[in-house]
């Protein structure tokens, strides 16, 4: 069964700082990897996929994430945050019509 | 341009009442169509999903249902609700012709709150 881990709960970083967000998966084929970010109360807006090519990947908002196969891994990273990055962030992997495990999401809060 | 609608945006139901919630998409034909509940710290979990008119896939056993009456309209029921059914209900939809390409599209929402 496939499964996604991501191993911090919450993470504090000052604005301007760079960030790194942890995201483990556990999957049986090639993987398709996402990350998604969520304001407080509103729905998922998607930040950037991998399906496959280049494993770095780029997205809005200044975010890129690195897929390492070796490692199972798809770290999302941004090199300096801004404080309306506060948000819920979210990893996901999927391959198929019936829907995407989510990771339990990283609550990322930005310190002035 | 495709948008997903979901409504009512919040509800507050007492413990044994029946549930209903909408969602339509609007812009793309046969979407698959999905229900993710978002319970504090649980992250989302896939509750049913749906190909096609009057097809549905449940995820989870649960005191929920699904149906798909048209191309483009995705119902979550409850007959009566308990209070773990409170949560946040994301609907979502991809495109139909290629499945690989699971990027999925939110909609905003319903905050349910059973008391």
């Amino acid at each position: 069964a496939q499964s996604v881990t991501q191993p911090d709960i919450h993470i504090t970083v000052s604005e301007g700082a760079s960030l790194e967000l942890r995201c483990n998966y556990s999957y049986g084929a090639t993987p398709y990897l996402f990350w998604y970010v969520q304001s407080p109360g509103q729905g998922l807006q998607l930040l950037l996929k991998y399906f496959s090519g280049d494993t770095l990947v780029q997205g809005i908002k200044g975010f890129e994430a690195e897929f390492k196969r070796s490692q199972s891994s798809f770290n999302l990273r941004k090199p300096s945050v801004h404080w309306s990055d506060a948000a819920e962030y979210f990893c996901a992997v999927g391959g198929g019509a019936d829907g995407l495990t989510f990771g339990k999401g990283t609550h990322l809060i930005i310190q002035p | 341009s495709q948008t997903i609608h979901q409504w009512p945006a919040t509800l507050v139901q007492p413990v044994g009442s029946p549930l209903s919630l909408e969602c339509t998409v609007e812009g793309t034909s046969n979407p698959n169509l999905y229900w993710y509940r978002q319970a504090a710290g649980r992250g989302l979990q896939l509750l049913f999903y749906s190909v096609g008119i009057g097809q549905i896939s449940s995820e989870v056993p649960q005191n929920l249902s699904a149906s798909r009456p048209q191309d483009r309209q995705f119902i979550l029921s409850s007959k009566k609700l308990l209070l773990s059914d409170s949560g946040f209900y994301l609907c979502a939809w991809t495109y139909p012709r290629d499945p690989l390409d699971n990027e999925q599209f939110f909609g905003p929402g319903t905050r349910l709150t059973v008391l």
